[in-house]
């Protein structure tokens, strides 16, 4: 079946701009994750979703990092003024989440989205 | 707060020999553990992973890992290495109720010499 699939594979963008990135999570998969992974670095968490609802936004970085989920399905990581630090690859992860152990922890990850603040 | 150690950042090993690639990791809690590859342009790729009962878990293309509690480790093994293994290899903890969130290590450059 489809797994997680990012759009756009590639963004560059001049530092002080918007951008989005999308997500599509494996179908059904209710919990959905979004990671950040830095050149030469692990990833590293941002926000995780269980359904609509941010569960966890520990992760990001400051407040020009925001998320939405609105339909559980299909998910937006938005960063404001983009600067040249927030070049990387943006991860994004779901799961079934069952609560069932043995079954729903595992978190499939997207292919992602390189990012280029120029 | 939780961490992962991945004290070498390149191992090489030639074709057909035994490869280990190291992970340790502090959690509170009974840990999940994950161990995952990445290959060049490609996201994370699911190998395998620890929940609970026995401690050496087999994962996808040959590989397996042992959990070791006492010595908070969770090493990767495979008995013989591929060419095709060449990758990054990325371990991951997250506790076992409540956050769900993946703390990961900074990963190990795996190389199979031919």
């Amino acid at each position: 079946g489809a797994g997680v699939s990012q759009t756009p594979s590639n963004k560059v963008t001049e530092k002080g701009k918007y951008v989005e990135l999308r997500c599509d999570p494996i179908s059904g998969h209710t919990a959905l994750y979004w990671y950040r992974q830095s050149l030469g670095q692990g990833p590293e968490f941002l926000i995780y979703f269980q359904g609509t609802g941010a569960a966890d936004d520990s992760g990001l970085p400051n407040d020009r990092f925001f998320a939405v989920r609105p339909e559980g399905s299909v998910s937006t990581l938005k960063i404001q003024r983009t600067e040249r630090g927030d070049s990387a690859v943006y991860l994004c992860a779901s799961s079934p989440n069952t609560g069932l152990a043995g079954t729903g922890e595992t978190q499939y990850f997207g292919p992602g989205t390189r990012l280029l603040v120029l | 707060a939780q961490s992962v150690a991945q004290p070498e950042d390149q191992v090489n090993v030639a074709e057909g020999n035994p490869l280990t690639v190291k992970c340790t990791y502090s959690v509170s809690g009974n840990p999940y553990l994950f161990w995952y590859v990445q290959y060049p342009n490609r996201g994370l790729q699911f190998l395998l992973k620890y929940i609970t009962g026995d401690n050496l878990v087999k994962g996808s293309y040959g590989f397996e890992a042992e959990f070791n509690k006492s010595q908070t480790s969770f090493h990767l093994k495979k008995p013989s290495a591929l060419v095709s293994d060449s990758a990054l290899y990325f371990c991951a903890v997250r506790k076992s109720f409540g956050n769900e969130k993946l703390t990961f290590g900074t990963g190990t450059r795996l190389t199979i010499i031919p």
